[in-house]
């Protein structure tokens, strides 16, 4: 069974980079998209960026110019850099495995692996 | 628009059946994806596809969507459906960017 695993620095303070990395246990790493997903306290979900084996990324426009997305195919693993951090970025980070295709005249997207979560607190 | 809006909340007495939708003009292209969260745990997938259950997940859960505006079904909703529900999709940019719609809670009477 396919598990995702994930860990990172859980408490950091204003202007520091969060850093956290998934590793992928007992699946094929090539076949599908590795995302990344917040969730800040009583809120919803909020779609980070996403990675393919290649190490093409694609971005949420409102975190871009702060993320890096980045990939280790020889360790089924991906990771997470968020530069500049301040107490609007504390929330559950959660890494996932996403599908994505097209099915006649429909795209389809899903993820169906999810990681944990990892709590993260920013504060002075 | 990137948009997908859900109605914040929705209550169903044991045993009868729930409807929850999803807005948002990249519904026109994108399968809608269900997902389920229970407080303090990680989302499951419940509903992908045209209507596709992934495996482990009852039969009672089913999805449908037409133009832009997609919704989950509960029929014969049980205690333990209880979490909220959020639908995804990407964006209808071009760029396939992905959403998370707003959210709804379902309380189960």
């Amino acid at each position: 069974q396919v598990q995702l695993q994930q860990w990172g620095a859980g408490l950091l303070k204003p202007s520091e980079t969060l850093s956290l990395t998934c590793a992928e246990y007992g699946g094929s790493f090539s076949d599908y998209y590795w995302s990344w997903i917040r969730q800040p306290p009583g809120k919803g979900l909020e779609w980070i960026g996403e990675i393919n084996h290649s190490g093409s990324t694609t971005y949420n426009p409102s975190l871009k110019s702060r993320v890096t997305i980045s990939i280790d195919t020889s360790k089924n693993q991906f990771s997470l850099k968020l530069s500049s951090v301040t107490a609007a970025d504390t929330a559950v980070y959660y890494c996932a495995r996403a599908v994505r295709g097209i099915s006649i005249y429909f795209y389809y997207s899903y993820m169906d692996v999810w990681g944990k979560g990892t709590t993260v607190s920013v504060s002075s | 628009s990137s948009e997908l809006t859900q109605d914040p909340a929705v209550s169903v007495a044991l045993g009868q059946t729930v409807r929850i939708t999803c807005q948002g003009d990249s519904l026109r292209n994108y399968f809608p994806t269900w997902y389920q969260q229970k407080p303090g745990q990680a989302p499951i997938l419940v509903i992908y596809g045209k209507n596709t259950r992934p495996s482990g997940i009852p039969d009672r859960f089913s999805g449908s969507s037409s133009g832009n505006t997609a919704s989950l079904t509960i029929t014969g909703a049980q205690a333990e459906d209880e979490a909220d529900y959020y639908c995804s999709s990407r964006d209808s940019s071009g760029h396939h960017l992905g959403v998370f719609g707003t959210g709804t809670k379902v309380t189960v009477l």
